[in-house]
């Protein structure tokens, strides 16, 4: 069936380090692709979105990019900050908007 | 609008007992969505609707799960007969139907604890 795989975590960087979590799909046909993120103690919030090949969706500084050749949709961020610290999750809607959604990467940014 | 509301934010039980959570969703929504997140995972889709017809139910609402949206506004996810494995963060998501486009707000959840 349609899925989303995300990269595991916990991931720990440094301030001002470059930041990639990896997110991959396996669907029957294209989904539209996100980046949601949940802050501590806060609800999911949409972080970034592409819905068609090649997009690229772009937010507080972060990008990601809908391959359709490697299937793939991986967050990056060139110089992340403290309070980038957070749990982030890839998600697919197949056509029927509901959202299906990885597992989630915890990432927390040192000083 | 102050986003999508969930009521209660927290839920202890006892196991055997009926529970009911509420949602309120952006105002303007016609698509309500519930979902359940275990620790360590992503959200698993459980149910949704457009306006008050409640359009598909996930195999993970299993016959003691039931969920309402009379008035095609609020909604209610009510559990009967709570498990141990009931234990999990529930969360309401609302969005304005826009196919592909669609973007679903969600609400900070109301985490149930079945002792």
């Amino acid at each position: 069936g349609d899925s989303v795989t995300q990269m595991e975590g916990p991931v720990t960087l440094s301030e001002e380090a470059f930041l990639t979590i990896n997110c991959t799909y396996t669907a029957t046909g294209y989904p539209s692709l996100f980046w949601y993120v949940q802050y501590p103690g806060e609800g999911l919030q949409l972080l970034l979105k592409a819905t068609k090949a090649d997009d690229k969706g772009s937010n507080k500084g972060f990008e990601a990019t809908y391959r359709k050749e490697t299937t793939s949709f991986h967050l990056e961020k060139g110089s992340v900050q403290v309070s980038d610290s957070a749990v982030y999750f890839c998600a697919s809607n197949f056509g029927n908007e509901k959202l299906t959604f990885g597992t989630g990467t915890r990432l927390t940014i040192i000083p | 609008d102050t986003g999508v509301s969930q009521n209660p934010r927290h839920k202890i039980t006892k196991r055997g007992q009926n529970v009911t959570f509420r949602c309120d969703p952006i105002s303007e929504h016609n698509r309500l969505y519930w979902y359940r997140q275990t620790l360590g995972q992503g959200p698993e889709f459980l149910t949704y609707f457009q306006n008050e017809a409640q359009l598909e139910k996930s195999r993970l609402l299993s016959d003691r799960f039931s969920a309402e949206r009379p008035k095609g506004s609020f909604s209610t996810l009510e559990i009967q007969r709570t498990e141990q494995g009931d234990s999990a963060m529930y969360l309401c998501a609302s969005s304005l139907s826009q196919g592909r486009n669609t973007e679903a707000f969600f609400g900070q959840g109301t985490r149930l604890t079945v002792v």
